[in-house]
């Protein structure tokens, strides 16, 4: 079946450490997204692909990092410098942005705790 | 200025009566509307969508959703709920700011009680 996989589905880190959240999708999707989800706050765009090898900032993106080496997958760093890491981490992909599909396919999550 | 605004943050409903969730959107942004439902400590899944066409859109598990142009809305319903309804539910619209995004609403969270 194809999907998106985040693992790992909860991660405990001490404050100050980076940390690296996998994402990875099977769906053969051009653009993927990460979203970051607080209590009452919705969904805030971290950071996003349309291409491999580009990405660009969302409206969060201070104290995180991506890369897109590959179409399938898209990691997210989130560094020292982001001040409160807490929180639920979503993946997401979409088929070819422009195209007229615009449906999101979102993985499962991973939930973050800094101690 | 919010594209998109769900104007209530909670609804409680009994089992069987009807609900409806309201999703106001900003006449700035383009009007590809979704519905999300998202349960607890999962992703978000797509309930309907609305592109062009018919007004009336219908979606999964019985929900459907009416695009108002002049009022701006996009309010989802469902004229029977049940238990498994219980989840949190969220508007998106489409915008294209030099890259597209989905930009969510901050959700309603339906309790659906017995």
């Amino acid at each position: 079946d194809g999907g998106i996989t985040q693992s790992p589905k909860y991660l405990f880190r001490k404050e100050g450490q980076n940390v690296t959240l996998s994402c990875e999708q099977n769906l053969n999707h051009d653009a993927m997204y990460w979203y970051r989800q607080d209590p009452g706050q919705g969904l805030r765009l971290i950071y996003y692909s349309q291409i491999v090898n580009d990405f660009q900032k969302g409206d969060i993106a201070e104290g995180y990092s991506v890369s897109r080496e590959k179409k399938e997958s898209f990691p997210l760093t989130v560094t020292s410098a982001q001040k409160n890491p807490t929180a639920f981490y979503l993946c997401a992909s979409l088929e070819k942005p422009g195209q007229g599909r615009w449906e999101q396919f979102f993985g499962p999550g991973t939930r973050l705790t800094v101690l | 200025a919010q594209s998109v605004t769900q104007l209530d943050s909670q609804v409680p409903v009994f089992e069987e009566a009807p609900v409806e969730l309201r999703c106001n959107y900003s006449s700035s942004v383009s009007v590809y509307l979704f519905w999300y439902v998202q349960y607890p400590n999962q992703g978000l899944q797509l309930l309907l969508k609305y592109l062009s066409g018919s007004t009336l859109v219908k979606g999964i598990n019985g929900f459907e959703a009416e695009f108002n142009k002049s009022q701006t809305s996009f309010h989802l319903r469902k004229p029977s709920v049940h238990i498994s309804d219980t989840a949190e539910y969220f508007c998106a619209v489409i915008k294209n700011t030099g890259g597209f995004k989905t930009i969510f609403g901050a959700g309603t969270r339906l309790f659906v009680k017995a």
